[in-house]
């Protein structure tokens, strides 16, 4: 079965560039999230959706960030314009909706900001 | 505010070595805990969850236990393949996972 999928897997930009993170769920997930992670900070939630709707931002860190999720198997995380100190690595995962169920991870997408 | 501390951040063994790893959490409205491990360059891989204080889940030579206040990693006789940072994840009253920093775990051969 394919597991959560992320694109691009790495990417280099300068600093105001507009960046567009993507993430295909696992078939049949009804919850997304969006984290990222630092060495400093570990693994933070950026933000998650149900049936594609956001239920919870509150992780995102200002108004440069913005994530949708047009249908059941796409979601994409934006940053604009990007600045270093967004550097991380940025994952998605999905979820069965019913109860507290694991999330599962994609490898993630390690964004640099020059 | 929700808390989770795992310790050692680092931890060396030899093969065949066993010992714990530790995750204290204050977490309001416990729905369970989770445990994962993250290889370089990889995202996290589901092992355990855990869901009432009591419990335990054994996977190899991996065995989960939790507390109101703790859970612990145990491995028992690790190989170099078990080297990986494992992390923690209290779910708070939302279902929402809130991840401590890792144990880093490296096995010698």
């Amino acid at each position: 079965d394919a597991g959560v999928i992320q694109s691009p897997r790495h990417e280099v930009t300068e600093m105001g560039q507009e960046v567009t993170l993507r993430c295909k769920p696992i078939s049949g997930h009804n919850s997304l999230f969006w984290y990222r992670q630092t060495m400093m900070r570990g693994l933070e939630l950026l933000i998650y959706f149900n049936n594609n709707v956001p239920i919870d931002d509150s992780g995102m860190p200002e108004d440069r960030f913005s994530a949708k999720m047009p249908n059941a198997s796409f979601s994409t995380l934006k940053i604009q314009p990007s600045e270093p100190r967004d550097s991380a690595v940025y994952f998605c995962a999905s979820r069965t909706g019913t109860g507290v169920q694991p999330q599962h991870f994609g490898d993630g997408t390690r964004l640099s900001i020059l | 505010e929700d808390q989770v501390t795992q310790s050692p951040e680092a931890l060396r063994l030899q093969e065949g070595e066993s010992s714990s790893l530790n995750c204290s959490y204050t977490v309001s409205g416990l729905r369970g805990l989770f445990w994962y491990r993250q290889d370089p360059g990889k995202g996290p891989e589901f092992l355990f969850t855990l869901y009432s204080a009591g419990e335990e889940k054994e996977k190899e030579r991996l065995k989960a236990t939790l507390t109101k206040k703790e859970s612990f990693l145990h491995i028992t006789a690790p190989k170099p393949e078990d080297s990986a940072t494992y992390l923690c994840a209290p779910a708070d009253s939302q279902g929402n996972l809130i991840f401590g920093k890792g144990t880093k775990l490296s096995v010698k051969p």
